[in-house]
């Protein structure tokens, strides 16, 4: 069992949906989250960090579930833009493990 | 001008031969982190340093090598290339167990 594990994707979804992301971690003792975007073949970038409280950035929602051991991401009002690969992020000590992403596709 | 820069971006080389990656940050972060991406894959850890004398295995070491000269420089090498190393090749920095910085990627093609 991978380390950290996402929905596999691909997801397809037309302008104005709401979409949600989950990715699963087996390590108890993970201390921080996050949430990156990475546009096709370019470098990872910080969508936002997950919080034991949930937070939200926008159209951006994130959520963490310590006990069951997952976090979500969900986009509502989907746009054009958002068109990209998720990475879910787990850190423990130091060393992040990374998801294997999720592609999300928004058409027209 | 980019605050986390990879050279060379692009890369062709044979089997056997020695490579380095550089990296080079100018956002003054203690730590340093070495990724590899393979296609529909996510990044998976290399090597990573907290500090100038403090460097770590990661996921993936073996075949690899890296050298921290320095807080902003950290070089990573291939001893002897071998084709399953092609892939794309990812420097961060952080500050602690912050947000990673990501430099744009060296695309290596071992043949």
């Amino acid at each position: 069992r991978k380390e950290v594990e996402q929905d596999p994707g691909p997801f397809n979804v037309p302008e104005g949906a709401t979409v949600a992301f989950n990715c699963t971690y087996s390590n108890s003792a993970s201390q921080s989250f996050f949430w990156y975007r990475q546009d096709c073949r370019k470098e990872p970038k910080l969508l936002m960090s997950v919080y034991s409280s949930g937070n939200e950035d926008g159209r951006f929602t994130a959520q963490l579930n310590r006990a069951s051991q997952y976090i979500s991401l969900l986009i509502r009002d989907s746009k054009l833009s958002d068109s990209a690969t998720y990475l879910c992020v787990v850190e423990y000590a130091g060393k992040s493990t990374f998801g294997d992403g999720t592609t999300l596709t928004v058409k027209p | 001008d980019a605050d986390v820069t990879q050279t060379p971006r692009n890369r062709i080389t044979k089997t056997g031969k020695r490579i380095m990656l550089e990296c080079s940050q100018t956002k003054g972060h203690d730590r340093m982190y070495w990724y590899r991406q393979d296609p529909g894959l996510g990044l998976r850890l290399i090597y990573y340093s907290f500090d100038v004398k403090d460097i770590n295995k990661g996921e993936i070491s073996d075949g690899y090598s890296v050298s921290r000269q320095a807080q902003a420089k950290f070089s990573l090498s291939l001893e002897s290339a071998i084709p399953n190393q092609t892939a794309l090749y990812f420097c961060a920095t952080s500050e602690g167990l912050n947000e990673q910085f990501f430099g744009p990627g060296t695309r290596l093609t071992v043949l």
